[in-house]
C-alpha cells in the first residue's frame, strides 16, 4: 500500500464551473502524477510536481492547473469545467529513485454535464 | 516521439490456458525500464512486473512473465494457467526519456478469462 489517496472519488459538475481533485500522500515521496483515462486512450499525463511549488506540463495539460504547497498534497484544478473533461482521474507517486516506477491512487470519476 | 504501442485491443482466453500481450515501443535510450500494469474491474492501477533493459533475463513474477527482445523493441506479457482475476486492461509502460520522471502508457488490452 503506497498510501495514496484521491478526493473526491466521484463528483458530478456542470460545465463552467471550477472543479478541484485532491491527491494525498502519506511517505513524502518527491514526485506526484495527474493523469487522466478516457477509453481508447489510456493513461495521459496532465501535469506531474517534483516538489513543492515545483510543477510541469504534460501531454494533456490545457484547461488545467496544479499546485503543490506541501509535500503530501497534489491539487488539481480545472478551471472552467468543460464536458470534454468528463473522464477518470488518477494521481500516482513515484517510489524507487532508480526505475521510475509509479504507484497509483483509486481515481476519481468526473462527470461534467 | 516516443511512443507505446499495444495492437490488441482485446483478447480471450479460457481459464488455465496460457495467453500473450503484445507491446512494442520506440526509444533512442539505451538503458530504461518498462512495466505491465493491471486495471482490473476496481479500477486501480496494479504493477504487475518490470524489465531493466540492460538485463537480457526476463524478469518473471509467479505466472506472470515477460518476453523483452530489446533489439526489436518488444516487451510482451505473458500469463501462464491463466485465472479468472486476470480479467482486466493490461497497460505497457515506459519511461521516454532518460533522466525523464514521466511514463508513457498504451492505450491498454482488455483481458477476459473465460470460465
Amino acid at each position: 500500500d503506497a498510501g495514496i489517496t484521491q478526493s473526491p472519488r466521484h463528483k458530478v459538475t456542470e460545465t463552467g464551473t471550477p472543479v478541484t481533485l485532491r491527491c494525498h500522500q502519506t511517505e513524502n515521496h518527491r514526485y506526484m502524477y495527474w493523469y487522466r483515462q478516457d477509453p481508447g486512450h489510456g493513461l495521459r499525463l496532465i501535469h506531474y510536481s517534483y516538489g513543492v511549488k515545483d510543477t510541469d506540463k504534460g501531454e494533456v495539460s490545457d484547461g488545467y492547473s496544479v499546485s503543490r504547497s506541501k509535500t503530501e498534497d497534489f491539487l488539481l484544478t480545472l478551471e472552467s469545467a468543460t464536458s470534454s473533461q468528463t473522464s477518470v482521474y488518477f494521481c500516482a507517486i513515484k517510489i524507487r529513485g532508480d526505475s521510475y516506477e509509479q504507484y497509483f491512487g483509486p481515481g476519481t470519476r468526473l462527470t461534467v454535464t | 516521439a516516443q511512443t507505446v504501442t499495444q495492437s490488441q485491443p482485446e483478447m480471450s482466453v479460457q481459464e488455465a490456458e496460457t495467453v500473450t500481450l503484445s507491446c512494442t515501443y520506440d526509444t533512442s535510450e539505451s538503458n530504461y525500464y518498462l512495466f505491465w500494469y493491471k486495471q482490473p474491474p476496481s479500477r486501480q492501477m496494479i504493477l504487475v512486473i518490470r524489465q531493466e533493459a540492460y538485463k537480457q533475463q526476463n524478469a518473471t513474477e509467479n505466472r506472470f512473465s515477460v518476453n523483452f527482445q530489446k533489439a526489436a523493441k518488444s516487451f510482451s506479457l505473458k500469463i501462464s494457467d491463466s485465472q479468472l482475476g486476470d480479467t482486466a486492461m493490461y497497460f505497457c509502460a515506459f519511461p521516454p526519456q532518460g533522466g525523464s520522471e514521466k511514463l508513457v502508457f498504451g492505450k491498454g488490452t482488455k483481458l477476459t478469462v473465460n470460465p
